[in-house]
């Protein structure tokens, strides 16, 4: 599987927009981005997934570089609910199993 | 949102016992699930692939007769840590293969159970 990059760790202080970066330089043409994160104590949530083109839903922005090489998770208002570990993962459309492997992720602490 | 329920939340156990944990999905059937486990401060590791009337496929490095899987119906899977002893202590979390297939398909995952061996 291709592999993704994060940071250990960010800080972001509630209320404020958070970007999340993650690089994925040997991404393959089929390969789909998800984020998932991880609440403390809890199994893992999906955020949000894309292939080429930018992507909003209701918990996120993803914004995907254009030679795909590298990507942001974006939170628009940071609360004390989104600190977590966000996870970068790659997923290739051509799989037949969603099999996902987590690396290890950023872990985002939101000040009050 | 599909809902995946995971129980126990929380077991403690001597060492030798057997536990059993329980994943569910509540509002969808899952012909797949996952099963990972989790040290502290570490990312989520899979452990086991489990198929529906099937036999689990396990990752190297998971001892089969260790972790019995078993996914008798499309909305229950079990892992049952048999023999358990200290270091088996870990998190362990479910996960239920999202029915919607293709681009939009994704990962629901249970709440996880956190295992003590004494």
């Amino acid at each position: 599987d291709a592999k993704t990059t994060q940071p250990n760790s960010m800080e972001s202080n509630e209320e404020e927009p958070v970007h999340l970066p993650c690089n994925h330089s040997t991404i393959s043409g089929t390969d789909y981005i998800h984020w998932y994160r991880q609440l403390p104590s809890q199994g893992p949530e999906y955020v949000i997934h894309g292939l080429t083109s930018n992507v909003n839903n209701r918990m996120a922005s993803l914004a995907i570089a254009e030679d795909r090489k590298s990507s942001t998770l974006i939170l628009h208002r940071a609360t004390l609910r989104d600190a977590a570990v966000y996870y970068c993962i790659l997923r290739n459309s051509g799989g037949s199993n969603y099999k996902l492997t987590f690396g290890k992720g950023t872990l985002l602490t939101v000040n009050p | 949102g599909a809902v995946v329920s995971q129980h126990p939340s929380w077991v403690i156990c001597k060492s030798g016992t057997s536990v059993k944990i329980e994943c569910r999905s509540l509002d969808f059937q899952a012909t797949t699930m996952f099963w990972y486990r989790q040290f502290p401060k570490q990312s989520l590791m899979l452990m086991a692939t489990s198929n529906e009337g099937s036999k689990a496929t396990y990752e190297q490095g998971v001892e089969k007769d260790k972790f019995l899987i078993n996914h008798a119906s499309l909305t229950l899977s079990t892992l049952t840590v048999t023999s358990a002893h200290p270091e088996d202590s870990s998190f362990y979390i479910c996960s239920a293969r999202s029915p919607v297939r293709g681009i939009n398909e994704k990962l629901f995952f249970g709440s996880g159970t956190q295992l003590s061996v004494l």
